[in-house]
């Protein structure tokens, strides 16, 4: 039982690059969501999918793209990346959206 | 604006001590508040309150909550290095989504 998973690990990208992190869990958890942390900005959301079939903007969402690709998988995409964002991504589960919420092992994402 | 505030923001202490920490907030339709450990990667859930005045224990850590005055304290007791995190205020609001509000962070240093 692995919990939640994330891939890759770290990237460097170059400005106007593409890439997708990809999250997977398994837990059965109905609701998934997608963070971005930065220094003395705290987590914030960026997309989340109440359950699957269906994606929503959280806080923070222009320049992001989201897939539930099923129950178990939630993808995001940067279609052209840049500096600003350059952070640690999490992604995150829950049984449903008001349950507690379990968090992936993060991704490091550096945009140069 | 949801909004979490914690504090102290940094705190250094030596095995032993006991210390507090503490989540101010003003949110929403407020539904639970949440606590989490970070150490070098992904958080931990620790707790989560609903009801005012209850504790919630769990070894050397506990937690209440005050909804009439609108705030939360995580107490640990003998503190040991393997305390040493960040440790993460969050709050649920009403919002369709259950949207998750995080402080900053308290960041726990604890010396042998």
């Amino acid at each position: 039982n692995a919990g939640v998973t994330q891939t890759p690990k770290f990237q460097v990208l170059k400005t106007g690059q593409s890439m997708t992190l990809q999250c997977a869990q398994d837990m059965n958890h109905n609701s998934m969501y997608w963070y971005r942390q930065d220094p003395g900005m705290g987590l914030r959301l960026i997309y989340y999918s109440a359950s699957e079939g269906t994606t929503d903007k959280g806080e923070v969402p222009n320049g992001y793209n989201v897939s539930r690709l099923n129950k178990r998988e939630f993808s995001l995409r940067l279609e052209s990346a840049a500096p600003s964002q350059t952070s640690v991504y999490f992604c995150a589960s829950s049984e449903g959206l008001f349950y507690e919420q379990y968090f992936g092992p993060g991704t490091r994402l550096t945009v140069t | 604006e949801d909004k979490v505030v914690q504090s102290p923001l940094s705190l250094v202490v030596h095995e032993g001590d006991t210390v507090t920490l503490n989540c101010s907030y003003e949110v929403t339709n407020f539904r639970s508040l949440l606590w989490y450990k970070q150490e070098k990667k992904a958080p931990t859930f620790l707790f989560m309150l609903t009801s005012s005045g209850i504790e919630k224990k769990s070894g050397r850590l506990s937690s209440i909550l005050d909804k009439k005055e609108l705030f939360s304290i995580l107490n640990i007791t003998a503190t040991q290095t393997g305390d040493s995190a960040i440790y993460l205020c969050a709050v649920k609001g009403g919002t369709s989504y259950g949207k998750l509000t995080f402080g900053q962070g308290t960041i726990l240093t604890v010396h042998p």
